[in-house]
């Protein structure tokens, strides 16, 4: 079974707190995502990653960071947390084949940050 | 750009109907997914659709797939409570993957 796990469920920080979420997968996976999810509006894709040290902007990237220094794990980093990133963030990871295009993505539990 | 729009985005319904969710999309697409979530738990896979016309079926759940109208379909065949959760359809296009909004279905007795 493929295995992606976050390091919290349940995150509240302050105002200019500097957050960080972990995401690790097990199965060798080249992708990897970040997803804030908000009522109504579904998942939004912040960055993801492609590959080791590689990164791509998604819709949302403003305010976050992303790490990716081994395969297996991909972090997504508030610089300086404010109230509208309070949020449900998901992290996904998938195969990618270059002749097949995006695969099946593979979701973690989520973290539920408050930012007071 | 690639844009998935579901509808609707909330369904109640009553044991024993049946019912459809709607996935409309804005480019050529390769193949679509279709995800369950239950409420305070992550996505789960639930179908895949690989080209036109394609249909899978699990239990009260049917996907089907019509690529030249851009649209794929979840029936639900005589819900029950258990089908309660948030489904969403998330659509594959050259490198892209886009996610629907998402349909948070309600099972009522």
């Amino acid at each position: 079974d493929v295995k992606v796990t976050q390091s919290s469920r349940y995150l509240v920080k302050r105002t200019g707190e500097k957050v960080f979420l972990e995401c690790v997968q097990d199965m060798d996976h080249e992708n990897m995502f970040w997803y804030r999810q908000d009522p109504g509006l579904g998942l939004r894709l912040i960055y993801f990653s492609y590959d080791v040290k590689m990164k791509e902007k998604g819709d949302i990237p403003e305010g976050y960071s992303v790490s990716r220094e081994k395969k297996e794990r991909f972090s997504l980093i508030l610089e300086s947390a404010s109230t509208n990133q309070t949020s449900m963030y998901l992290c996904a990871s998938s195969f990618f084949r270059l002749e097949v295009g995006p695969n099946e993505q593979f979701f973690g539990p989520g973290t539920r940050l408050t930012v007071l | 750009e690639l844009k998935v729009e579901q509808n609707p985005l909330f369904l109640s319904m009553q044991e024993g109907k049946n019912y459809t969710i709607y996935c409309n999309y804005s480019t050529t697409s390769d193949r679509l997914y279709w995800y369950r979530q239950d409420p305070g738990k992550s996505l789960e896979s639930l179908f895949v659709l690989l080209s036109n016309g394609a249909v899978k079926q699990e239990g009260r759940l049917m996907a089907s797939l019509d690529t030249k109208a851009r649209l794929s379909t979840l029936h639900i065949t005589a819900a029950v409570h258990d089908l309660s959760a948030t489904y969403f359809c998330a659509v594959v296009s050259v490198r892209d993957m886009r996610f629907g909004a998402g349909t948070r279905l309600t099972v009522k007795p």
